[in-house]
This record gives structure tokens, C-alpha cells and sequence, in this order.
């Protein structure tokens, strides 16, 4: 069945620094591939997402880059700020067969980061 | 205005008791979901709704049941409340329920059972 594997944190930095965060998927079919983030105390919402291969998601700063060879979806900000600190949630959505376009979530990466 | 909105953000009970959290959008969506969050972040999906249909319906306990009493509303009751059902519930809403579309999430009701 379909699945979303991320990194698992919590991961710290320092301001400035590069951030990556692993995501890997399972997929019968043509995922659509989405990231997405929580503050504090909020609901999600989406940062980025990718409808087919090859295909790069960007929001304010992010990027991820839709790799059918290596079924990945890897998160990336060339420089994080303590704003970023947040929870991050790789997801796919199916929607084809049965799954009625449902996400699938990874457990979340839990980002801090320091000044 | 808020897009997805929750009542209350906060439900503190006692096991045993009966519960309610209410749901609203008002994005025009067809599509709704309830999504419950436990303590180490991992969500898991509930319920979703399609027009007012049911569409998806997880492995979850007979006490959950949903209500839509249209598209833009979906509710969750809770019978006999648990220790276990401790958690922060979403609602979210999507314009379908077959392509890849956003998924807008409300802020969340944080339910403590005592």
C-alpha cells in the first residue's frame, strides 16, 4: 500500500545553517507529493507540493524535488531562520484506484532552530 | 475570515462523558476530513466526507461518529470518552476527493479526558 517514510528528528540547527529533510514514498500508482508544516499550536497547512516526476515544489525558501528513480521527495532550505522552527509533514496523495485521493502522512520531523 | 474553524480549541472532560466538536469551511469545499494528532505528532485519518457522503472510514472505535449535515459542516461525536482519546482532532477540507488538491486544515481541538 501507499506509504510515506521521512527522518525522524528532532533536528536542531543554528540560524543560517542548510536544512534537509529525508523523505522516501511507497506508491502503487503516480503519487502527487506534498509538504507540509505546523507551527505551534496551528493546524497544517502546505509549504510545497509536486504532481509528477522531475516536477520542484518552492515556498519561501524550500525546496523539494520529485525523484520517480529514487521514490524521494527530500526537503531543503539553504539557509533556516528561528521562524522555521516547526513541525514537518511529508504526505502523498493517490488518486487513482480506491484510495479517493486521501493523504498519507510521514510521523513528522520536528525542526528547532537556534539563534 | 477563517477558512477552517473548529469549536471548541479546547475540551476537557471526564471518561465516560459524551462529546461534540464542530466543524465549519468556508472555502466551497466538497470535501471534508477529521484527523485525530497524538502526542508524538503522528496524525491519522479518521473520517472524510464527500458532499456529504462517506467516503472514508478508518478503523476507529464505534464510540466516533461523524455528522454532516451539509458540505460545508462536519461534525464529530464522541460517545463514552476514553483516557485513550486524549489527542488534538483536525477537520480539513479539500475541493475533491480524487486529484491532488491542498488539503486546508482547521486549528484544532486539543480534547483531555480525565
Amino acid at each position: 500500500g501507499d506509504s510515506v517514510t521521512q527522518m525522524e528528528g528532532p533536528v536542531t540547527l543554528s540560524e543560517e545553517a542548510f536544512l534537509t529533510i529525508n523523505c522516501t514514498y511507497t506508491a502503487t500508482g503516480y503519487p502527487s507529493l506534498f509538504w507540509y508544516v505546523q507551527y505551534p499550536g496551528e493546524g497544517l497547512q502546505l509549504l510545497l507540493k509536486a504532481t509528477k516526476a522531475d516536477d520542484k515544489g518552492s515556498n519561501k525558501g524550500f525546496e523539494a524535488t520529485y525523484r520517480k528513480e529514487t521514490t524521494s521527495f527530500h526537503l531543503e532550505k539553504g539557509s533556516v531562520q528561528v521562524s522555521d522552527s516547526a513541525v514537518y509533514f511529508c504526505a502523498l496523495s493517490d488518486p487513482r484506484g480506491s484510495t479517493l485521493g486521501r493523504l498519507y502522512f510521514g510521523r513528522g520531523t520536528q525542526l528547532t532552530v537556534w539563534p | 475570515d477563517t477558512a477552517v474553524s473548529q469549536t471548541p480549541k479546547y475540551l476537557v472532560t471526564q471518561m465516560g462523558n459524551d462529546k461534540s466538536i464542530k466543524c465549519e469551511q468556508n472555502l466551497g469545499h466538497d470535501t471534508m476530513y477529521w484527523y485525530k494528532q497524538d502526542s508524538k505528532k503522528f496524525l491519522k485519518i479518521m473520517f472524510s466526507y464527500n458532499n456529504k457522503e462517506l467516503i472514508i472510514n478508518e478503523t476507529v472505535p464505534n464510540r466516533f461518529s461523524p455528522k454532516s449535515p451539509d458540505k460545508a459542516h462536519l461534525n464529530l461525536h464522541i460517545n463514552s470518552l476514553e483516557l485513550g482519546d486524549s489527542a488534538v482532532y483536525f477537520c480539513a477540507s479539500s475541493q475533491g476527493s480524487g486529484g491532488p488538491y491542498e488539503q486546508y486544515f482547521g486549528p484544532g481541538t486539543r480534547l483531555t479526558v480525565t
